[in-house]
């Protein structure tokens, strides 16, 4: 069965101070790897879409990986705006339009 | 460009009453997915329309059903509501005939079911 865990389930930093959530997964023919971020009460908000083992991709103080297993979204001195709940989503097999969703890391980050 | 937009965005119904969701898709998109969002937790699908017909399905009841109309817009119908369906319901839309890419969210429709 298709399934997408994430951890931890929340993590707070003091401003500048890096880390890493983890999204792995167990999929039937991975088509696409997805990072979300979504504030309370809004819909998820497209970040980056990895497609094969070894590719990153980066956006200002976030970095996402793939390996065959997981995915790692890497933050690097975060700062309070990037206070948020940050999913995973897999695209699996056949499925282009079906996305399997992780529970999703709250980030808190304090000044 | 408008992105995809959903009515209501918050909605208060009783037991057992019906309810109806509105989505209308990105520009250019043909493809509108539903899906459930309960508080703390990741989205999880419902179902999938494409030229007007359910083309995938989730793990919901027939209780929830949907309509898609020719001009790709859609809308979610939950009959004989329960506390449990008390969710955000979030709208996706896409391009099947750009294999799906260009996934969007709405901001989604806030439900309370007293």
């Amino acid at each position: 069965e298709d399934q997408v865990t994430q951890s931890p389930e929340a993590l707070r930093l003091q401003e500048g101070e890096s880390s890493s959530l983890n999204c792995s997964y167990t999929v039937s023919g991975l088509r696409g790897l997805f990072w979300y971020r979504q504030d309370p009460g809004k819909g998820p908000e497209f970040l980056f879409t990895l497609y094969s083992a070894g590719e990153e991709k980066e956006k200002e103080r976030l970095k996402a990986t793939l390996t065959k297993k997981e995915s790692f979204l890497h933050i690097t001195a975060p700062k309070p705006e990037d206070s948020a709940t940050y999913l995973c989503a897999v695209q699996a097999g056949g499925n282009f339009n079906k996305f399997y969703f992780g529970s999703g890391t709250k980030l808190n980050v304090k000044p | 460009d408008a992105g995809v937009t959903q009515s209501p965005t918050h909605l208060i119904k009783t037991r057992g009453q019906q309810v109806t969701l509105r989505c209308s898709p990105k520009s250019g998109h043909d493809t509108v997915s539903w899906y459930q969002q309960a508080l703390g937790q990741g989205p999880q699908f419902i179902f999938q329309y494409y030229e007007e017909e359910e083309r995938q399905r989730g793990n919901f009841p027939d209780r929830f059903s949907g309509h898609q109309f020719p001009n790709y817009s859609s809308e979610l119908n939950v009959n004989a509501l329960l506390l449990g369906d008390s969710a955000l319901y979030l709208c996706a839309s896409s391009s099947r005939r750009q294999g799906g890419y260009g996934y969007t969210f709405g901001s989604g429709t806030r439900l309370t079911v007293v």
